[in-house]
């Protein structure tokens, strides 16, 4: 069954370093998204990503943050200067089409020290 | 701002009971209402979703009912077994439609033997 896969399943990295956080979606689908989870907490949305374009992106996607499809089967996630709150595990997700079901990777737990 | 409240924050059932889980949204029209199960360790997965012109869709041991003019939405898990133990989110999609879920606060359920 396909899936969405995640590299690494954990950064450490220190306060003002940059980070690359990376996705394969599931080959035919068309639309992606990134999410993010402070543990203990909801999943909350960043960004989606249509047609090598952000659709929408949350208040928490501020200028730290891009998104990027270098390729045919990559989806990047990109932290410029991390800051201590930027801990958290973040959730790649694709979907076929906007009201498809949105499938979630296991996720890159990111600790910012 | 658009907002998805859940409720219980923990729940814990019976072998065998019903697992009741609420979620109300406010302030935004929403189209698509989907329930997520995350195991520890785990990306959120999709368990069974439903629409606003629907009241009730039922898979299996798991029911959404809907309320549209009351804006509230509840999974019932019925015959509850130990495997469900899980955290559990509701979410909503917005009729703007970029794809962004806007997920709640999360259930933690323990379903005991």
């Amino acid at each position: 069954e396909p899936e969405v896969t995640q590299t690494p399943s954990h950064q450490v990295t220190q306060m003002g370093q940059e980070v690359i956080l990376r996705c394969v979606p599931i080959s035919n689908h068309l639309y992606f998204y990134w999410y993010r989870q402070i543990l203990g907490q909801k999943v909350e949305f960043l960004v989606s990503f249509y047609n090598n374009e952000i659709s929408e992106k949350s208040e928490i996607f501020d200028d730290q943050f891009s998104v990027e499809r270098p390729d045919g089967s990559n989806f990047t996630l990109k932290i410029r200067s991390t800051k201590l709150e930027d801990s958290a595990m973040y959730f790649c997700a694709s979907s076929v089409g906007l009201s498809n079901e949105q499938f979630f990777g296991p996720g890159t737990r990111l600790t910012v020290l | 701002q658009q907002q998805v409240k859940q409720s219980p924050q923990s729940l814990i059932v019976q072998k065998g009971g019903i697992s009741i889980i609420n979620c109300a949204y406010e302030n935004t029209a929403f189209d698509y209402f989907p329930w997520y199960q995350q195991f520890p360790g785990k990306g959120p997965a999709l368990l069974i979703a439903i629409r606003p012109d629907v009241s009730e869709k039922k898979e299996g041991r798991f029911t959404i009912s809907f309320n549209k003019s009351a804006k509230q939405f509840s999974l019932h898990i019925m015959d509850s077994q130990p495997g469900d133990s899980a955290t559990y989110f509701c979410a909503a999609i917005p009729s703007s439609n970029t794809g962004k879920l806007i997920f709640g606060q999360g259930t933690t359920l323990q379903v005991k033997p």
